[in-house]
């Protein structure tokens, strides 16, 4: 069975910064490229970063580009997103998803629980 | 720029079935997509991705009630004999060379 499990949000004032993991299971993944995806509070979906299964092609929503680092250890099955600089705008719950690709679409096949991060004074 | 649009909301009967829309931005209407679930206080759950030739490919577990077809720069997701369980937060998600992972605003769906 599939399993993505997040860790590490909580809540941090304004420029702080916070690292989140996502442990992953039931799949061999150093072959799956990755994601964070983000959901504020009450609003929709927004993509955060992606993560090719090597680690060697990396992307960043426009929003988050130069304060996120999003990075992965296929040694122990983990993947990680390094937020420095935080701002209000950045609350929101983090999920981490697994990602498939098939003819010109990269889409979301797994789902982790999610992570809550809340940046406040 | 690629866009999806979602009506924000959507209602039907107990049983009865739903069609809910996502629509593609001009000029990307050969775009394939993904539907999503959320359920109230859940994680997302991918449901099915969807061509633009109306084919599609369902997630593990997803029941024959949910279907997918497409028209143009239309994509559709169909619930039949809706459950007090479809009750959720439904996203279309698609992917750009540009602006790379994209996601519509969502459809709250209501059963009556």
């Amino acid at each position: 069975e599939v399993q993505l499990v997040e860790s590490g949000g909580g809540l941090v004032q304004p420029g702080g910064s916070l690292r989140l993991s996502c442990a992953a299971s039931g799949f061999t993944f150093s072959s799956y490229e990755m994601n964070w995806v983000r959901q504020a509070p009450g609003k929709g979906l927004e993509w955060v970063s992606y993560i090719s299964s090597s680690g060697s092609t990396i992307y960043y929503a426009d929003s988050v580009k130069g304060r996120f680092t999003i990075s992965r250890d296929n040694a122990k099955n983990s993947l990680y997103l390094q937020m420095n600089s935080l701002r209000a705008e950045d609350t929101a719950v983090y999920y981490c998803a697994r990602a498939r690709y098939s003819y010109g679409l990269i889409y979301f096949d797994y789902w982790g629980q999610g992570t809550l991060v809340t940046v406040s004074s | 720029q690629l866009v999806l649009t979602q009506s924000p909301s959507a209602s039907a009967s107990l049983g009865a079935s739903v069609k809910l829309t996502c629509t593609l931005s001009s000029g990307h209407s050969s775009y394939a997509i993904a539907w999503h679930q959320q359920q109230p206080e859940k994680g997302p759950r991918y449901l099915m991705k969807l061509n633009s030739d109306g084919s599609h490919s369902k997630g593990d577990g997803i029941p024959d009630r949910f279907s997918g077809s497409s028209s143009g720069a239309e994509r559709y997701l169909t619930i039949s004999s809706l459950q007090s369980e479809d009750e959720a937060d439904y996203y279309c998600q698609t992917w750009g060379t540009g602006i790379r992972g994209v996601f519509g605003g969502g459809t709250k769906l209501t059963v009556l």
